[in-house]
């Protein structure tokens, strides 16, 4: 089975600050991993996703993630954030073996950049 | 750009009734899923499904729920006697491929707000 953690329920961070969000798995199988950003009133859209190779993952938006496989950890990474990065991210992972779809979600984070 | 569609966008259903969430995967996708959110929590697996047949399901699928491809596009999801805790906000997502393929990511839906009264 698997479970993944994401330790901080609300991040609220001033515009141009870096943020780190934070995200810890934890399975029996070996895993893909993903980040997901939720816009207010909108469906899950993919950020980014980590299969396999260099463990820094770069996605849209200018977010990045670095797998750590030892501290079993996927970290949401931002140099400087905008306000319209505001919203609630998702830290998700898949076994392997199977869908991607088959995806386990992280009670996600909401991120509030203020001016 | 293709994408996942959900219908209706919310609806308002009493307890004991039926409902049918319905979605429109992305045309050459194969593999489709449901998940739901209730309001505060994480987005849970309900269920899988692929080549006409449930290929996987969670502790929350249970038999109050059933999903049905009727015809070429549409996917659906049926609560036969609705609870209040079936309020939620039910996403459909699809996927082209599964396993190893690099490109099979899950798109989603903007999702279907059921309230149940």
């Amino acid at each position: 089975a698997q479970s993944v953690t994401q330790l901080d329920s609300q991040v609220p961070v001033f515009e141009e600050a870096p943020v780190e969000l934070r995200c810890n798995y934890s399975s029996s199988v070996s895993v893909y991993l993903f980040w997901y950003v939720q816009y207010p009133n909108q469906g899950l859209q993919l950020l980014l996703k980590y299969l396999s190779g260099s463990t820094l993952v770069k996605g849209i938006n200018g977010f990045e993630a670095e797998f750590n496989k030892s501290q079993t950890s996927f970290h949401l990474r931002k140099p400087s954030v905008h306000i319209s990065d505001t919203a609630e991210y998702f830290c998700a992972v898949s076994p392997i073996w199977g869908s991607q779809g088959n995806l386990i979600f992280g009670k996600g984070t909401k991120l509030s950049v203020k001016p | 750009e293709p994408e996942v569609t959900q219908t209706p966008s919310h609806q308002v259903t009493q307890m004991g009734q039926e409902v049918i969430l319905r979605c429109v995967p992305i045309s050459n996708h194969l593999y489709f899923y449901w998940y739901r959110q209730i309001l505060g929590q994480k987005v849970e697996f309900l269920v899988s499904f692929y080549n006409n047949e449930i290929s996987e399901k969670s502790e929350i699928f249970d038999d109050q729920f059933s999903v049905e491809r009727p015809d070429g596009s549409n996917f659906t999801l049926k609560i036969r006697s609705t609870k209040l805790e079936d309020s939620a906000m039910y996403f459909c997502a699809s996927s082209a491929l599964s396993g190893a393929a690099r490109n099979t990511e899950a798109f989603f839906g903007q999702g279907t707000r059921l309230t149940v009264v």
